[in-house]
């Protein structure tokens, strides 16, 4: 069920600073996992992906790391920018089609 | 890329009536839709998973009557949310996948939500 009173933890950027934001998934099953970004009265937007086989992956200005380890994921914005203020949100992905979403981030970039 | 369209994106509806909410994947076939809740910040809550010309699958704690899903075709699930109250208020998210494996992103994508007001 919801927890009741929960706060999203922030992460506040200055402007052109690079941003790291970590999630922690709890099935060590899980084979796929995606970082979505959601702005305020949207739904979620994807932003990169990654699969189980992989401990890396970049895109445009994003950088996904998987430590299946201690199943630890990471998202890396290079060069924050006032428009990847929102909302950041990790998913990950077990067997069958279901995703589960993680308590999520805000990045709140300065100027 | 994959669209999924949800409509409506906002409603004010009264306690005790219904209120539909409609997904549809408009470029691709959906087999497989998902329909999320999200109360104020707070992280997406699966509700359950509908699959066309089947019965919905429900998480454990959401009444499947109160709920009422439909995936009568391809493209088109639809959520009633039955007698509403005032603590059925939340963001409503769709999701629907794509499995032709045209899109990088497994098929995933979403609705832009239905914020849904009882009074």
């Amino acid at each position: 069920g919801e927890s009741v009173g929960l706060h999203l933890p922030t992460l506040s950027v200055q402007e052109g600073d690079n941003s790291i934001i970590n999630c922690a998934y709890s099935n060590s099953a899980s084979d796929y996992f995606i970082w979505y970004k959601q702005e305020s009265g949207k739904g979620p937007q994807f932003i990169i992906d990654i699969r189980s086989n992989m401990d890396k992956r970049q895109g445009q200005r994003v950088t996904v790391l998987l430590n299946k380890t201690v199943k630890h994921l990471s998202l890396q914005i290079a060069a924050t920018q006032p428009g990847d203020s929102a909302v950041y949100f990790c998913a990950e992905k077990a067997a069958g089609n279901k995703l589960t979403f993680g308590g999520g981030t805000r990045v709140l970039v300065k100027p | 890329g994959a669209v999924v369209s949800q409509h409506p994106s906002w409603v004010i509806c009264k306690s005790g009536t219904s209120v539909k909410i409609e997904c549809r994947s408009l470029d691709f076939q959906a087999t497989t839709m998902f329909w999320y809740r999200q109360f104020p910040k707070q992280s997406l809550m699966l509700m359950a998973t509908s699959n066309e010309g089947s019965k919905a699958t429900y998480e454990q704690g959401v009444e499947k009557d109160k709920f009422l899903i439909n995936h009568a075709s391809l493209t088109l699930s639809t959520l009633t949310v039955t007698s509403a109250h005032p603590e059925d208020s939340s963001f409503y998210i769709c999701s629907a996948r794509d499995y032709s494996g045209q899109y990088t992103n497994y098929g995933y994508t979403f609705g832009s939500g239905t914020r849904l007001t009882v009074v």
